[in-house]
């Protein structure tokens, strides 16, 4: 059981460059989430969802997009990187079971845009 | 939505001595109130959460109280040991509505000085 599986750890992406945040777990989780954290901001909401095929929109979700084609994979893209997206990324999952309700976190990526 | 506010943003205490942390929350219909611990460089990880049919929880040196008609709730270290430096976060959602909508406070720097 591995939980939540980022990938990659770090990556350097230039100004206007695409790239895919991987996000995988193991744990047949119905939810999964996307943060961003920046120093002093806390952690703030990307994008979520509640199952496969369902997706919504967070706190800051511009500049990303996500899609929920399986419970296991939860891919977040950057569509045009922009330094403002230099974060560190957090992928969170729960089960649905209000007794079981609590996020795990996967490790996140460093991500720095030049 | 959702608006979460943590104090303080740092807190530095002895060894031994009592922490509290302190969120306030603004969507009555939020009933779920965890709490994470984030030490450098790591994923934050679940300490201890409530839901909103008890007023508190404790779990050994822990423990979370909740005021639904105040809108807050509070984190309580008893006898601080440096390992508890770390940074703390407070977050609320509303199971059974927007799952999955965790909202995240800025965080508490809290230091433990031996």
């Amino acid at each position: 059981n591995a939980g939540v599986t980022q990938t990659p750890k770090f990556q350097v992406l230039k100004t206007g460059q695409s790239m895919t945040l991987q996000c995988a777990q193991d744990m047949n989780h119905e939810y999964m989430s996307w943060y961003r954290q920046d120093p002093g901001m806390g952690l703030r909401l990307i994008h979520y969802s509640v199952g496969a095929g369902i997706t919504d929109q967070g706190e800051v979700p511009n500049g990303y997009n996500v899609s929920r084609s399986t419970t296991e994979d939860f891919p977040l893209r950057l569509l045009s990187a922009a330094p403002s997206q230099t974060s560190v990324y957090f992928c969170a999952s729960s089960s649905s079971g209000w007794a079981n309700y609590g996020y795990t976190f996967g490790s996140g990526t460093r991500l720095t845009v030049v | 939505g959702e608006n979460v506010e943590q104090h303080p943003s740092t807190l530095s205490v002895q060894e031994g001595d009592s922490a509290v942390i302190k969120c306030t929350y603004s969507d009555s219909a939020s009933n779920y109130f965890p709490w994470y611990k984030q030490e450098l460089g790591k994923r934050p990880q679940l300490i201890i959460d409530i839901r909103s049919n008890v007023g508190e929880k404790k779990d050994q040196r822990i423990a979370v109280t909740l005021n639904k008609t105040a809108k807050h709730f509070s984190l309580h270290i008893t006898e601080t040991q440096p390992e508890d430096s770390a940074v703390y976060f407070c977050a609320a959602g509303n199971y059974g509505g927007s799952q999955g909508n965790l909202i995240f406070g800025k965080g508490t720097k809290l230091s433990v000085k031996p």
